[in-house]
């Protein structure tokens, strides 16, 4: 099945710091990418939703100053948590739509943690 | 809004059978979805079922969905050890590949 990676895999950074993550669809093209968030224990959070060659569209709530979208290409999106602070701790989640089979792959996440 | 609840924690037997239940509140809801995750790992979609369908069964997993009351479920028969994860249910107008709402996600034990 088609395959999506995110880097890294974990990080923890200082606060006040900036952190980008990376999302990749392996063997497909993906005009649309999905970020989520996790919290322990508990259910994913839509944040946006990433469009090849165009501006994300942010969930109510987040803000998009703080988590900057760039959705370069067909196989490549980024999130980057600017001036993170420890409550921007959590598991971040990508997606990628596959628009060939009309189908969603999510990527295995990051943990970030912010000391 | 949108809201899906499942019940947080299920424990059973191995070989028994699990049924993981979730509630909906949006009733234009036309594609419901199961995905398991594993600890520290990303989501893999097991099964998803039209709203039009009552019932789905795929292998050791059968899931029955009541739109009246707006109430989906997952039965797995003969529970393994690796079916031990966190279940979500999902939901979204326009297929697999559009913007999902998750439930909060129930945590299976399975137990020898």
């Amino acid at each position: 099945g088609a395959v999506v990676s995110q880097h890294p895999s974990r990080v923890i950074c200082k606060s006040g710091t900036s952190v980008k993550i990376e999302c990749r669809s392996l063997d497909f093209q993906a005009t649309t990418m999905f970020w989520y968030r996790q919290f322990p224990k508990k259910s994913l959070m839509l944040m946006a939703t990433s469009n090849e060659g165009s501006k994300a569209t942010y969930e109510q709530g987040v803000e998009k100053d703080k988590f900057l979208i760039n959705h370069a290409s067909l196989t490549l999106s980024t999130l980057t948590v600017t001036s993170a602070h420890p409550e921007d701790s959590s598991f971040y989640i990508c997606s990628a739509r596959d628009r060939a089979v009309e189908t969603q792959y999510f990527g295995p996440g990051t943990r970030l943690l912010v000391l | 809004g949108e809201d899906v609840e499942q019940s947080l924690f299920l424990s059973v037997r191995e070989g028994d059978s699990s049924v993981i239940n979730c509630t909906y509140t949006d009733s234009s809801s036309t594609y419901l979805y199961w995905y398991k995750q594993e600890p520290g790992a990303g989501l893999q979609l097991l099964t998803y079922i039209f709203s039009n369908m009552d019932m789905k069964q795929d292998q050791r997993l059968t899931v029955l969905l009541n739109k009246k009351d707006k109430h989906l479920s997952l039965r797995i028969a003969d529970t393994q050890t690796g079916d031990s994860a966190i279940y979500f249910c999902a939901e979204s107008y326009t297929g697999t590949a559009s913007k999902l709402t998750f439930g909060t996600g129930t945590r299976l034990q399975v137990t020898l």
